[in-house]
């Protein structure tokens, strides 16, 4: 069975810090998909990013980060210089081949000002 | 923007009433979903299809059920309501080994 787990429920940081969002999985396939959304206190779900089981390489999107670790099984998220607009909830979900998002409790991000 | 509609936004429903949740695509893609959100849950699945006609169970199914008669709709239904079911609803779409995107969610209220 496929598992994901936040372990940090909630997360409060002044603004301009850094943090980093842990993320861990578990799977005994050797295809799967790792996702994050974000969901603002609107409450949509807002797509950040892919990433399939056979590309390690770290990906940074202007100051987003992602670090994919599979001896880990570890897939954490990083803000740099977070901002007020960052707060929200950030969750982490694996996909085997297609469908079937199974996603983690999420965690709860406070950037105060 | 996905092309993901949930109708409706908001429903506040007796105990013991069927209710059905709607959830309409323009993308033309192939899996449908239904979650459900709760807090200290995040987000479980409760049925999913992977066609017109084709659909399956997901980890919270017990008291809901499914339809898909066309690509474009996937309907959710409470046969009778009741207070546990009081949530947060989202569909979401996908193709295959894509990502899923996500509608505005639906919040019922069972009293």
């Amino acid at each position: 069975a496929q598992k994901v787990t936040q372990a940090q429920t909630e997360i409060s940081v002044v603004e301009k810090e850094d943090v980093t969002l842990d993320c861990v999985y578990e799977t005994r396939d050797t295809t799967y998909y790792l996702f994050w959304y974000k969901q603002p206190p609107s409450g949509e779900l807002v797509f950040l990013i892919r990433r399939n089981s056979f590309d390690e390489q770290n990906e940074i999107s202007g100051r987003y980060s992602w670090n994919f670790q599979k001896s880990t099984s570890s897939f954490n998220f990083t803000i740099t210089a977070s901002q007020v607009v960052d707060s929200a909830v950030y969750f982490c979900a694996l996909s085997l081949r297609s469908e079937k998002l199974v996603f983690g409790k999420g965690t709860k991000l406070t950037v105060n000002p | 923007d996905a092309g993901i509609t949930q109708s409706p936004r908001h429903k506040v429903t007796e105990t013991g009433t069927p209710v059905t949740l709607r959830c309409h695509q323009t993308e033309n893609h192939r899996y449908m979903y239904w979650y459900r959100q709760d807090p200290g849950h995040g987000l479980r699945l409760i049925h999913y299809s992977y066609g017109v006609k084709d659909t399956d169970k997901g980890e919270v199914s017990d008291g809901y059920s499914v339809s898909r008669s066309k690509t474009e709709d996937f309907l959710l239904t409470l046969e009778s309501a009741t207070s546990s079911q009081t949530s947060v609803y989202f569909c979401a779409i996908s193709q295959m080994n894509t990502e899923a995107f996500f509608g505005q969610g639906t919040r019922l209220t069972v009293v």
